[in-house]
């Protein structure tokens, strides 16, 4: 079946280390996005990529990085710069960013920092 | 920039009661609306969007939202929910042809009980 496809599901980091949350879509979309859901705050977007090889910083991309080197996969990697990581990590792609349309998310990915 | 405010961040009903969780937006163009479904530690499933057309629009699992523009919002009815609807429910509004600026609402937990 067709979708997205986030790994781990759940994840733990001492502070200081960095992490690469992965994201894989085999739905053929061109646009693919991250966010980060925090407990009563929705969702707020990290980083954007309309294609291959271009990416976007969305709305609190400090401390986070991205890249998109094949269009089925945006990987997402914390670094140590982020100061508050714990969080509920979502991927998302849609089937372009400038013609809007829902966006299908995958399962999440929870990061928790010890 | 678009925005969203959810007007009710918890609601409360019992099974086969109705229910309709309220969702205002702000923008300075057009818009589509959506709303977003999210069971625990699960990413999130659209509803039912509106685009363009009848300001009334049926969605999945027997929920249906109302556009209102003189009002700028977009509540979300079920007429008899279940149990199984008990979940976190999001409003999300993007400028047309600009999935980027997808913005989201911070949530309204749905809790149905016996």
């Amino acid at each position: 079946d067709g979708g997205i496809t986030q790994s781990p599901k759940y994840l733990f980091r001492k502070e200081g280390q960095n992490v690469t949350l992965s994201c894989e879509q085999n739905l053929n979309h061109d646009a693919m996005y991250w966010y980060r859901q925090d407990p009563g705050q929705g969702l707020r977007l990290i980083y954007y990529s309309q294609i291959v090889n271009d990416f976007q910083k969305g709305d609190i991309a400090e401390g986070y990085s991205v890249s998109r080197e094949k269009k089925e996969s945006f990987p997402l990697t914390v670094t140590s710069a982020q100061k508050n990581p714990t969080a509920f990590y979502l991927c998302a792609s849609s089937v372009t960013s400038g013609r809007s349309g829902e966006l299908f998310f995958g399962e999440g990915s929870r990061l928790t920092v010890l | 920039a678009q925005s969203v405010t959810q007007l009710d961040s918890q609601v409360p009903v019992f099974e086969e009661a109705p229910v309709e969780l309220r969702c205002n937006y702000s923008s300075s163009v057009s818009v589509y609306l959506f709303w977003y479904v999210q069971y625990p530690n699960q990413g999130l499933q659209l509803l039912l969007k509106y685009l363009s057309g009848s300001t009334l629009v049926k969605g999945i699992n027997g929920f249906e939202a109302e556009f209102n523009k003189s009002q700028t919002s977009f509540h979300l009815r079920k007429p008899s929910v279940h149990i199984s609807d008990t979940a976190e429910y999001f409003c999300a509004v993007s400028a047309r042809g600009n999935n980027n600026d997808m913005r989201f609402g911070a949530g309204t937990r749905l809790t149905v009980k016996p």
